[in-house]
């Protein structure tokens, strides 16, 4: 199965950079995705890596390294509407669905 | 503009009574899934339809049931919901393919008295 591994909480001031981290154990899988949760709305897509490497989309990048199992967003630019769950998934080899991590909650201030 | 819709938004049942949940899309997906997150936790996948094909996962108890009429529908039953099935229950889409991104209608929070 995966297991996947999310720091719980962050907080970051407004106009910062912050990196959200996200470790993986799984023997292969076809994509690593990235979601944003605000409190009490579903998620909604950001980004997803097929290959090792940067993907960058404005003020967000989610960066993957399979060898490493390991991937990151990067949220450049912090604005308060940031502040938010950020959920890290990944899509099994088989099956049409996604695993997802318990996700990180990050608090931007002001 | 296209999208995943679910109906109630905010569902209150009793305990044991059962209760039904509905999504609808736009999209014209193949894949239509049911999540379910509790508070704090990952959303956990109940199961999932691609086309009529209905696949469950191991560990959903058989108190939840699912069924999808056509393409655009898709319904959530709790047979006889328990405090512990409180829950924000997600609806999601998809083309169908390993890579396939997935998009999730506003979901139902369920409230078991």
């Amino acid at each position: 199965g995966q297991n996947i591994d999310q720091p719980t909480e962050m907080t970051a001031t407004e106009g910062a950079i912050v990196q959200i981290n996200c470790t993986y154990q799984t023997s292969g899988f076809n994509g690593l995705f990235w979601y944003q949760q605000h409190a009490g709305e579903a998620p909604t897509f950001l980004s997803y890596n097929v290959l090792d490497g940067l993907e960058e989309k404005g003020r967000f990048s989610s960066f993957l390294s399979r060898s490493k199992g390991y991937s990151y967003l990067l949220l450049k630019e912090l604005q308060m509407k940031d502040s938010a769950s950020y959920l890290c998934a990944v899509s099994p080899l088989y099956g049409n669905k996604l695993v997802f991590g318990a996700g990180t909650i990050l608090r931007v201030k002001s | 503009d296209a999208m995943v819709i679910q109906n109630p938004r905010y569902q209150v049942t009793q305990f044991g009574k059962p209760v039904t949940l509905s999504c609808s899309q736009t999209l014209n997906h193949n894949v239509m899934y049911w999540y379910q997150q509790k508070s704090s936790q990952a959303p956990k996948l109940l199961f999932h339809y691609y086309d009529k094909d209905f696949n469950n996962e191991a560990d959903t108890p058989d108190n939840f049931q699912s069924r999808r009429p056509n393409t655009s529908f898709c319904f959530l039953d709790i047979r006889s919901p328990g405090l512990g099935d409180a829950a924000m229950y997600l609806c999601a889409t998809s083309t169908g393919g390993g890579t396939d991104t997935q998009y999730f209608g506003p979901g139902t929070r369920l409230t078991v008295l």
